[in-house]
């Protein structure tokens, strides 16, 4: 069954630091999302991205978010300046058709030290 | 706006026993809703998914949930625990947004913890 792959599975940062994390969304898929969930919190939505662009993004997204669809293949989220509370696991999540289930990659587990 | 509350962050049932994870949701529009499950250092997997077709529905592992409009609840339950079924689950309702894409809302999570 395909899936969605995150790399890398961990990563250490310093506070300041610029981070990418990649995602490989389900080849046929054409909606992406990146969800985060702080160490013994909910999972909290990000962003949503669709035709080459943000389609939705929540208040936790802000300018030191972004995201970008490099090739035809990877789906990327940037964090320009790390702070420690970007600590968190990220998730990124496909869909084909913008209707659920989204299907969600192992995550990417970041450390802001 | 759509919401999810699950009751319990932490359930203990013993191997052989009923599983009831209790989920309860508010929308003011006829939900998507969802039970997912994550294992430790894991991603999150799909149980089952509430869709407006049958109320009760049958995820993987053996898992269902009803869909019971009149409670606005959407209860996840298992009638024998085993011992691979310790993790943290997950109920999430789905939100269409501006931009036309859906989100997930999700619960805090319930800890499922399975003694022998």
């Amino acid at each position: 069954e395909p899936e969605v792959t995150q790399t890398p599975s961990h990563q250490v940062t310093q506070m300041g630091q610029e981070v990418i994390l990649r995602c490989v969304p389900i080849s046929n898929h054409l909606y992406f999302y990146w969800y985060r969930q702080i160490l013994g919190q909910k999972v909290e939505f990000l962003v949503s991205f669709y035709n080459n662009e943000i389609s939705e993004k929540s208040e936790i997204f802000d300018d030191q978010f972004s995201v970008e669809r490099p090739d035809g293949s990877n789906f990327t989220l940037k964090i320009r300046s790390t702070k420690l509370e970007d600590s968190a696991m990220y998730f990124c999540a496909s869909s084909g058709t913008g209707v659920p289930p989204l299907h969600f990659g192992n995550g990417t587990r970041l450390t802001v030290t | 706006a759509q919401s999810v509350t699950q009751l319990g962050s932490h359930v203990s049932v013993s191997e052989g026993a009923l599983v009831l994870l209790r989920c309860n949701y508010s929308s003011s529009v006829p939900p998507y809703l969802f039970w997912y499950v994550q294992y430790p250092n894991q991603g999150l997997q799909l149980l089952l998914k509430y869709t407006s077709a049958a109320t009760l529905v049958k995820g993987i592992n053996g898992f269902e949930a009803e869909f019971k409009k009149s409670e606005t609840s959407f209860h996840l339950t298992k009638p024998s625990a085993h011992m691979s079924d310790a993790a943290e689950y997950f109920c999430a309702v789905s939100l269409t947004t501006q931009g036309g894409s859906e989100k997930l809302v999700f619960g805090k999570g319930t800890k499922l913890t399975v003694n022998p």
